[in-house]
C-alpha cells in the first residue's frame, strides 16, 4: 500500500531564511506526489505536483520540490521564508495509471515564520 | 470562476443528532470525493464518486454515515446518530476524468462540532 511520511510536525524559520519540509514516500511503483497548502480554516490548495516528467518541480508562491527516487523523497523548498508562508503543509500521493482514486495524504508539517 | 462550494460552513450539533453536509463541484469536474480531517491530522479519505456511481468507500466510512450524488451533480454526506468522535472537518474535492495526474481541487470544509 502507498503512503507518505512527513518527518517534523512543526517546522520554524525566520523570514528570509531557507524552508525545508521533509516527505518521504512508500510505493511498489513510482508514484505521482503532491504538495498541498492549507490556510487557516480554508481548504487546500495544490502548491506542485510531481508526474515523471521531470525530477525538479516548480510550484506556486516560489517553492518547488524535488523527486528522488533512490531516496524515495520528494522534499518541499523555498530559497527564503515569508510571513505569507505560515501554513500547514501536506504531502500526498497517487499511483499512476489510477487516476480515480484518492489522494493519501500525509499528516502534515505546520511552518512557522517569525520576523 | 467558481470553485468546491460546501455547506454549511460550521455546524454545531449535540451527540445523537443527525447532520448534512452539501458540496457542489467544480461544474465540469465528474468526480467527487469526501475527506475528514481531525485536528493535526492528514485528510483521512472517506468515499469518491465518479458521476452519480460511488466507486469507493474507507472503512473509516461506519454504518451510521452515507453519502449520495444523485444526479451526479453536488454531493450530501450524511451523519446518524453523531458522536463526538465525529467533530472534525469534512472536506469535499472533485477532479475532471481523463487528466493524467488527477489532482483534487478542494472546497473550503464543513466543520463539525459534536457536544
Amino acid at each position: 500500500a502507498q503512503s507518505v511520511t512527513q518527518l517534523g510536525s512543526h517546522v520554524s524559520v525566520s523570514e528570509g531564511a531557507l524552508v525545508l519540509l521533509r516527505c518521504n514516500y512508500s510505493s511498489s511503483v513510482p508514484p505521482y506526489l503532491f504538495w498541498y497548502v492549507q490556510y487557516p480554516n480554508q481548504g487546500l490548495q495544490l502548491l506542485l505536483k510531481y508526474t515523471s516528467a521531470a525530477t525538479l518541480v516548480k510550484g506556486i508562491n516560489g517553492f518547488e520540490a524535488e523527486f528522488k527516487k533512490s531516496e524515495t523523497s520528494f522534499h518541499l523548498t523555498k530559497p527564503s521564508a515569508h510571513m505569507s508562508d505560515a501554513a500547514e503543509y501536506f504531502c500526498a500521493v497517487r499511483t499512476p495509471g489510477q487516476a480515480g482514486t484518492a489522494l493519501i495524504f500525509g499528516k502534515g508539517t505546520t511552518l512557522s515564520v517569525s520576523s | 470562476d467558481t470553485g468546491v462550494s460546501q455547506n454549511p460552513r460550521h455546524k454545531i450539533t449535540k451527540r445523537g443528532q443527525n447532520v448534512t453536509f452539501r458540496c457542489d463541484p467544480i461544474s465540469e469536474h465528474n468526480r467527487l470525493y469526501w475527506y475528514r480531517q481531525t485536528l493535526g491530522q492528514g485528510p483521512e479519505f472517506l468515499t469518491y464518486f465518479q458521476n452519480e456511481a460511488q466507486l469507493e468507500k474507507s472503512r473509516l466510512l461506519s454504518d451510521r454515515f452515507s453519502a449520495e450524488r444523485p444526479k451526479g451533480s453536488f454531493s450530501t454526506l450524511e451523519i446518524q446518530r453523531t458522536e463526538q468522535g465525529d467533530s472534525a472537518m469534512y472536506l469535499c474535492a472533485s477532479s475532471l476524468s481523463g487528466t493524467v495526474t488527477g489532482e483534487l481541487f478542494f472546497g473550503e470544509g464543513s466543520r463539525l462540532t459534536v457536544l
